[in-house]
């Protein structure tokens, strides 16, 4: 079984600092991995993904991952936060099933609350 | 933009009461997936279903939980009897084959 693992539950930033949450998962397989974003009385939105190919991902808002295959790591990136960016994040993973198409469903970090002051 | 879209919003129940929490996955989707938040806690994976069958469960989804696909649009997740611990918001989630999981804004159940 997979079990994945975000480094910091609350980060505080001031705006226009860079970000970076730390994500590690542990798994003997090929995974999927994600990042979700959870605005304040939003539902859970992908920001990201990785599949296979270029180990550096970029998703919507400005993010960016970079998966590091032997550490293990999905560490998610923005070079210069925004008060908007408030919100909390999730990393997840799940295992890639060859047959019939699907996949297993995601194991969650437990999330990183992100305060972003103005 | 399609989106996965859950009713109720909330809900509220008494303890022994059987729930039927609704989702409506994504038009083109194949892959349907219950999950669960404890408040406080981590998103949980509950089930995954796909070809009218259930493809995964978790060690959660005990003989409490059943999941169905009625008809063409729906997908619904049934609770038996509650316990005042199945009190936790509810996500559904969609996905075509080797996709990403969309998440709907899920059902916010008491127990009481």
């Amino acid at each position: 079984a997979q079990s994945v693992s975000q480094h910091n539950h609350h980060v505080i930033l001031s705006e226009a600092a860079s970000l970076e949450l730390g994500c590690n998962y542990s798994y003997g397989g090929t995974v999927n991995l994600f990042w979700y974003v959870q605005y304040p009385g939003q539902h859970l939105q992908l920001l990201l993904k990785y599949f296979s190919g270029d180990p550096l991902v970029k998703g919507i808002k400005g993010f960016e991952a970079e998966f590091i295959k032997s550490k293990f790591s999905f560490n998610l990136r923005k070079p210069s936060v925004q008060w908007s960016d408030t919100a909390e994040y999730f990393c997840a993973v799940n295992a890639v099933m060859y047959s019939g198409g699907g996949a297993d469903g995601l194991t969650f970090g437990k999330g990183t609350h992100l305060i972003i002051q103005p | 933009e399609p989106e996965v879209t859950q009713t109720p919003s909330h809900q509220v129940t008494q303890m022994g009461q059987e729930v039927i929490l609704r989702c409506v996955p994504i038009s083109n989707h194949l892959y349907f997936y219950w999950y669960r938040q404890i408040l406080g806690q981590k998103v949980e994976f509950l089930v995954s279903f796909y070809n009218n069958e259930i493809s995964e469960k978790s060690e959660i989804f005990d003989d409490q939980f059943s999941v169905e696909r009625p008809d063409g649009s729906n997908f619904t997740l049934k609770i038996r009897s509650t316990k005042l611990e199945d009190s936790a918001m509810y996500f559904c989630a969609s996905s075509e084959a080797f996709g990403a999981q969309y998440f709907g804004p899920g059902t916010r159940l008491l127990v009481l």
